[in-house]
């Protein structure tokens, strides 16, 4: 089984719309994270939940906005997409020294 | 799945010693990056290689890049208890709009 799975793998959608990325982990941890991948391939924190609590908000508009229902699931929904918001876009879990990453989500806007 | 494999997995050293890491990787790449992450925090990025470069350095840290034998290697210098950290690379492959891969990541102790 994989240990963070993140659905859908690509999305692409128009410009205005509101989507949702899915991010669900089996290992138990206690964080997750979202992360964008930016156009330089460079990885960005997004936020950070720790046992379904907020930790880490980064500067994100705040058409973004993390979900987590229970401490296994860490959704990212988006609204009002632009052109911009296009990349692709990770989840992670992490507890004590151990992160594992999820496959990504590439999201174009069209 | 992860292409990235770091070894060590766990490092431990004392405060002024160098810490060595590996990553190897499977297919080819354009790029391979470098990460720490501190614990609870997010990742942080180190340095970028290309895959046409062989050696770069920023400030304590040296890293190296063999294409033929698909591995990087990061160096930190004098490290530090500061350093104590998770690094992660992560590579993006050929075609251009690959994904980040990313390896387990090596946990590095530096006790002072």
């Amino acid at each position: 089984d994989t240990a963070v799975s993140q659905t859908p793998k690509y999305l692409v959608t128009q410009m205005g719309n509101d989507k949702s990325i899915k991010c669900e982990q089996n290992l138990g941890h206690d964080t997750m994270y979202w992360y964008k991948q930016d156009s330089k391939k460079f990885l960005k924190i997004m936020f950070s939940y720790n046992n379904k609590e907020l930790i880490i908000n980064e500067t994100v508009p705040n058409r973004f906005s993390p979900k987590s229902p229970d401490k296994a699931h860490l959704n990212l929904h988006i609204n009002s997409l632009e052109l911009g918001d296009s990349a692709v876009y990770f989840c992670a879990s992490s507890q004590s020294i151990w992160t594992f990453f999820g496959q990504g989500t590439r999201l174009t806007v069209v | 799945s992860q292409q990235g494999e770091e070894d060590p997995q766990a490092l431990s050293i004392q405060e002024g010693e160098n810490a060595t890491m590996n990553c190897s990787y499977k297919t080819s790449i354009n790029n391979l990056q470098w990460y720490r992450q501190n614990s609870g925090r997010g990742l942080v990025h180190l340095i970028l290689i290309r895959s046409n470069e062989r050696e770069k350095h920023s400030g304590r840290l040296r890293v190296t890049l063999d294409t033929s034998k698909k591995s990087s290697s990061l160096l930190i210098t004098a490290s530090r208890a500061a350093d104590t950290a998770s690094y992660f690379c992560a590579t993006d492959g050929q075609g251009g709009s690959e994904k980040l891969v990313f390896g387990k990541g090596t946990k590095l102790t530096v006790n002072p």
